[in-house]
């Protein structure tokens, strides 16, 4: 069945750092790719979402860049700041299930920014 | 954008008791939401689909008569965990569709002691 495999956290980063979060996944045809991030407390909110492949989705200074060639929608940033401290989760809905909005999750990856 | 709301935020429960925790969306309607459970270091994993007016959809593994899903009206829908066990201690999460995303609650924290 269709999967969403995140790189293990937590990520403990400098503020300004440069930020990578792999994320891989596995899926027949063209799922639609989404980034969610989660801060302390609060519920998921959708940070950015890549629908075909080589689409590059953006959103607070974060990138992915949706790579059907390897299965790939990891996320990046140039600069992180402390204020960017959350759980990240990468997601994919199967192509096709646009109308039933079935997403599948990633484990989710904790970013901690220390100061 | 879009709001989702869950009640309780967190409920302490005996074993053997059942916990309703409620899902509204505050400013849009939803035919259709989603009920996640979430583990600790886990991913979110989907119980089951709520659809207004009728059944809700499960997913495999998803034991329907612990897990009651009541879609009662276009802005709530409510899962009751029927007598609860230290197992079923999670944290809960409802999300809801609109206009091609979905919006997530905060989610409800449940121990059950």
């Amino acid at each position: 069945g269709d999967s969403v495999t995140q790189m293990e956290g937590p990520v403990t980063l400098s503020e300004e750092a440069f930020l990578t979060i792999n994320c891989t996944y596995t899926a027949t045809g063209y799922p639609s790719l989404f980034w969610y991030v989660q801060y302390p407390g609060e519920g998921l909110q959708l940070l950015l979402k890549a629908t075909k492949a080589d689409d590059k989705g953006s959103n607070k200074g974060f990138e992915a860049t949706y790579r059907k060639e390897t299965t790939s929608f990891h996320l990046e940033k140039g600069s992180v700041q402390v204020s960017d401290s959350a759980v990240y989760f990468c997601a994919l809905m199967a192509e096709g299930s646009s109308n039933t909005g079935k997403l599948i999750f990633g484990q989710g990856t904790t970013l901690q920014v220390k100061p | 954008g879009a709001v989702v709301s869950q009640h309780p935020s967190r409920v302490i429960c005996k074993s053997g008791t059942s916990v309703k925790i409620e899902c509204r969306s505050l400013d849009f309607q939803a035919t259709t939401m989603f009920w996640y459970r979430q583990f600790p270091k886990k991913s979110l994993m989907l119980m089951a689909t709520s659809n207004e007016g009728s059944k809700a959809t499960y997913e495999q593994g998803v034991e329907k008569d612990k897990f009651l899903i009541n879609h009662a009206s276009l802005t709530l829908s409510t899962l009751t965990v029927t007598s609860a066990h230290p197992e079923d201690s999670s944290f809960y999460i409802c999300s809801a569709p609109r206009i091609a995303e979905q919006f997530f609650g905060p989610g409800t924290r449940l121990t059950v002691l």
